[in-house]
C-alpha cells in the first residue's frame, strides 16, 4: 500500500517560496501513477495544484501556473511542490496525493502552511 | 477550463434520509468522475469512481450516478457517521478540478 508524507516550513513569509516535499514509501516513484499535490485553505475547498509522472511530465492548474513548479527526485522516491510570491491567500493544509487509475486514491496527512510575516 | 459545480453547498438531513447531491460539469467529461468524503479534521477518502464504481470498502448506502456533464451522489440511509464533506473531482484531463464541496450534517 502507498504510503505518503508531507514535510517543509509551516511558516512562509509573503512574497516568499513555499517548498514541500511528499515522500512516497510502498511503491516507486517510477511506477505508472500521477504524483499530485493538492491544497485546502481553512473552512474552503480542494483546490488542485498540479501533478508529475515520473518522466517529469507536468500538469499544473491554470490559475497558479505562472508560480507553481513539481519535480520528482527519484534517487529519493520523492517528489516536491514548489510555490513562489506567496500570499496569504496560499495559506492552506497541502496534500499529496496519487493516482494509479485517474482518481486520488492515496493521500497524505496534510501539512498546514501558514503565509505570513 | 472545464469548471465542476455542485449542489447544494450544505444540507442538514435526519438519520434514515435519502440524501443526494449534484455535481455538474461545465462540459462533457464521459464517466471520468470521482466522489470524496473529508471528515472532519481528516484526509479526505475516495468513496466512488468512474462515476458509479464504489471504492473497496465504502458502505453499499452510497451509490453514483450520471454520465456527461450531470452526476450525483446518493446515501441511501444517512447515517451519524456520514457527517463529513463531500467533493466531486473530474480526472479525465488536466486540470483536475474539483467542485466546491458539500457539507453534510444530522438535522
Amino acid at each position: 500500500q502507498v504510503q505518503l508524507q508531507e514535510s517543509g516550513p509551516g511558516l512562509v513569509k509573503p512574497s516568499g517560496t513555499l517548498s514541500l516535499i511528499c515522500a512516497v514509501s510502498g511503491d516507486s516513484i517510477s511506477s505508472s501513477n500521477w504524483w499530485s499535490w493538492i491544497r485546502q485553505p481553512p473552512g474552503k475547498g480542494l483546490e488542485w495544484i498540479g501533478e508529475i509522472y515520473h518522466s517529469g511530465s507536468t500538469n499544473y492548474n491554470s490559475s497558479l501556473k505562472s508560480r507553481v513548479t513539481i519535480s520528482v527526485d527519484k534517487s529519493k522516491n520523492q517528489f516536491s511542490l514548489k510555490l513562489s510570491s506567496v500570499t496569504a491567500a496560499d495559506t492552506a493544509v497541502y496534500y499529496c496525493a496519487s493516482s494509479q487509475i485517474g482518481p486520488l486514491d492515496y493521500w497524505g496527512q496534510g501539512t498546514l502552511v501558514t503565509v505570513s510575516s | 477550463d472545464i469548471q465542476m459545480t455542485q449542489s447544494p453547498s450544505s444540507l442538514s438531513a435526519s438519520v434514515g434520509d435519502r440524501v443526494t447531491i449534484t455535481c455538474r460539469a461545465s462540459q462533457g467529461i464521459n464517466n471520468y468522475l470521482a466522489w470524496y468524503q473529508q471528515k472532519p479534521g481528516k484526509v479526505p477518502k475516495l468513496l466512488i469512481y468512474a462515476a458509479s464504481t464504489l471504492q473497496s470498502g465504502v458502505p453499499s448506502r452510497f451509490s453514483g450516478s450520471g454520465s456527461g456533464t450531470d452526476f450525483t451522489l446518493t446515501i441511501s440511509s444517512l447515517q451519524p457517521e456520514d457527517v463529513a464533506t463531500y467533493s466531486c473531482q473530474k480526472y479525465h484531463s488536466a486540470p483536475r478540478t474539483f467542485g466546491q464541496g458539500t457539507k453534510v450534517e444530522i438535522k
